[in-house]
C-alpha cells in the first residue's frame, strides 16, 4: 500500500469548490505530518501551494490565493486541500507530499478537470 | 525572487553517466537545503535526492542510492546531481527544488527541469 493515496481525477464546475484528499497509509498518522500541496499544469513545473499541519502550522505558498486552502480529516487520516471559486486555469495536477523516514513521499496525483 | 536554472540533460546510452547543475539565484542559498525530484513523461513526481544547507547531511530514493551522488557548492551557488550506471527507466524531466530551512527538505520553489534520456 502506498504511503499517500490520492484519487487519479476529479470533476468539478467553475465557481464551484473542489475538495482533494491524500489518505495516509494505515499506521502513519496524519496528525503527525505537515502535508504539502503542489500544482502542476500541463508542461509546466510544479507549484508550491500550500502546508498544513495544524491551524497553528500552516503556510501559504508565495503568491497562491487564499481560496487555496488545507485542512485534515482525521477520520480518514487524509490530508485535505480545499479550492473555492474554480476557475479554468485551476485546471491541473494536484499532487501532496510529506517527509517520511527520511525521504520526501509523493502521492500520485489528481488531474483536476474543470467543465 | 527565487531562480533555479537546471542544466546538463541530454541523450545518453544505458551505463553512461551524466552531472547535472542547478544554479540558484535570489536567495540565501546555503541557507536552504536542496533536493532533486523527476518526472517520467507521462507519470507523476518522484523524489530523488536531498542535501542539507552544508551538505553534510544527504538522502536518497531507494531507486537511485549507490549510482546517483547528490552535492553542492555554496560559493557557487550551485547544486549538482552525478548519475551513473543509467537505465532506460531514469528518463525523465529533473527538477531542482529548494527547500523550506536549512534542514528542511521539504520544497517550496522549483526549477524548470532538464530532459534527461536514456536510451541506445
Amino acid at each position: 500500500q502506498p504511503v499517500l493515496t490520492q484519487p487519479t481525477s476529479l470533476s468539478a464546475s467553475p465557481g464551484a469548490s473542489a475538495r482533494f484528499t491524500c489518505t495516509l497509509r494505515s499506521g502513519i498518522n496524519v496528525g503527525t505530518y505537515r502535508i504539502f500541496w503542489y500544482q502542476q499544469k500541463p508542461g509546466s513545473l510544479p507549484r508550491y501551494l500550500l502546508r498544513y499541519k495544524s491551524d497553528s502550522d500552516k503556510q501559504q505558498g508565495s503568491g497562491v490565493p487564499s481560496r487555496f486552502s488545507g485542512s485534515k480529516d482525521g477520520s480518514t487520516n487524509a490530508g485535505l486541500l480545499l479550492i473555492s471559486g474554480l476557475q479554468s486555469e485551476d485546471e491541473a495536477d494536484y499532487y501532496c507530499a510529506i517527509w517520511y523516514s527520511t525521504t520526501v513521499v509523493f502521492g500520485g496525483g489528481t488531474k483536476l478537470t474543470v467543465l | 525572487e527565487v531562480q533555479l536554472l537546471e542544466s546538463g540533460g541530454g541523450l545518453v546510452q544505458p551505463g553512461g553517466s551524466l552531472r547535472l547543475s542547478c544554479a540558484a539565484s535570489g536567495f540565501t542559498f546555503s541557507g536552504y537545503a536542496m533536493s532533486w525530484v523527476r518526472q517520467a513523461p507521462g507519470k507523476g513526481l518522484e523524489w530523488v535526492s536531498s542535501l542539507s544547507g552544508s551538505g553534510g547531511n544527504t538522502f536518497y530514493a531507494d531507486s537511485v542510492k549507490g549510482r546517483f551522488t547528490i552535492s553542492r557548492d555554496n560559493s557557487k551557488n550551485t547544486l549538482f546531481l552525478q548519475i551513473n550506471s543509467l537505465r532506460a527507466e531514469d528518463t525523465a524531466v529533473y527538477y531542482c527544488a529548494k527547500g523550506q530551512d536549512y534542514t528542511d527538505n521539504m520544497l517550496d520553489n522549483w526549477g524548470q527541469g532538464t530532459l534527461v534520456t536514456v536510451s541506445s
